[in-house]
């Protein structure tokens, strides 16, 4: 079964770049979308972006401009980078598939998440 | 931005009784294609999100049928025949019909 898992840095200073990898295993990372969901501790979820195996991506207008989300096929894995980091990023990120285009979408694969905390 | 607003924010619910949560959007779900992009999640304690319901009442695989979904346009609701204690998490409903993907604020349930 597919399994998704987070891999990164647990502690970014502040305005420097958060980099998260997101290893897909027991299955291919084509035909889905590929998410990222951030949850501040106690607080809801936040959808940041996805992108689909071709490389094509989306992203929430509120981060769009420090958000870069990548794929890379050869590794099954695909990455977030979010510029420019406040204190207000800090939260667990979660990677997840989506199955998009059909009779079934949704989020059915979530990552067990990892948690980034924004600190000098 | 689609604004998507649940009620209650918690709930206390003996096992064994039925449980509903409310989920509005701030604008119909229902797409050109006449599906309509309303999902609902739970995370229960400690845990990742898990999905319950896909397209506004398709239960997920796996997922228990005291579990269902149902509304139209902005008005959706999750409905718990039966609550048990593992049901006890916070539940989201999130909106799929356009970018950005929105989320409730979800609803804590607990046990009596």
């Amino acid at each position: 079964q597919v399994q998704l898992q987070e891999s990164g840095p647990g502690l970014v200073k502040p305005s420097e770049t958060l980099s998260l990898t997101c290893s897909v295993s027991g299955g291919s990372i084509s035909t889905y979308y590929w998410n990222w969901i951030r949850q501040p501790l106690g607080k809801g979820l936040e959808w940041i972006g996805y992108i689909y195996y071709s490389g094509s991506a989306t992203y929430n207008p509120s981060l769009k401009t420090r958000v870069t989300i990548s794929v890379d096929t050869s590794k099954n894995q695909f990455s977030l980078k979010l510029t420019s980091v406040t204190a207000a990023d800090t939260a667990v990120y979660y990677c997840a598939r989506r199955r998009q285009g059909g009779p079934h979408d949704a989020i059915d694969i979530w990552g067990q998440g990892t948690m980034v905390t924004v600190s000098s | 931005d689609i604004v998507m607003t649940q009620s209650p924010l918690s709930l206390a619910v003996t096992p064994g009784e039925p449980a509903s949560i409310s989920c509005r959007s701030s604008q119909s779900l229902l797409h050109i294609n006449e599906y309509t992009f309303l999902e609902w999640y739970l995370q229960k304690p400690g845990q990742s999100p898990q999905l319950l319901i896909y397209l506004g009442f398709n239960r997920a695989s796996g997922v228990p049928d005291r579990f269902s979904g149902s509304g139209s346009g902005t008005d959706f609701t999750l409905r718990i025949s039966r609550v048990e204690a593992e049901d006890v998490g916070v539940y989201y409903c999130m909106q799929a019909l356009q970018s950005p993907l929105t989320f409730g604020g979800g609803t804590k349930v607990e046990i009596k």
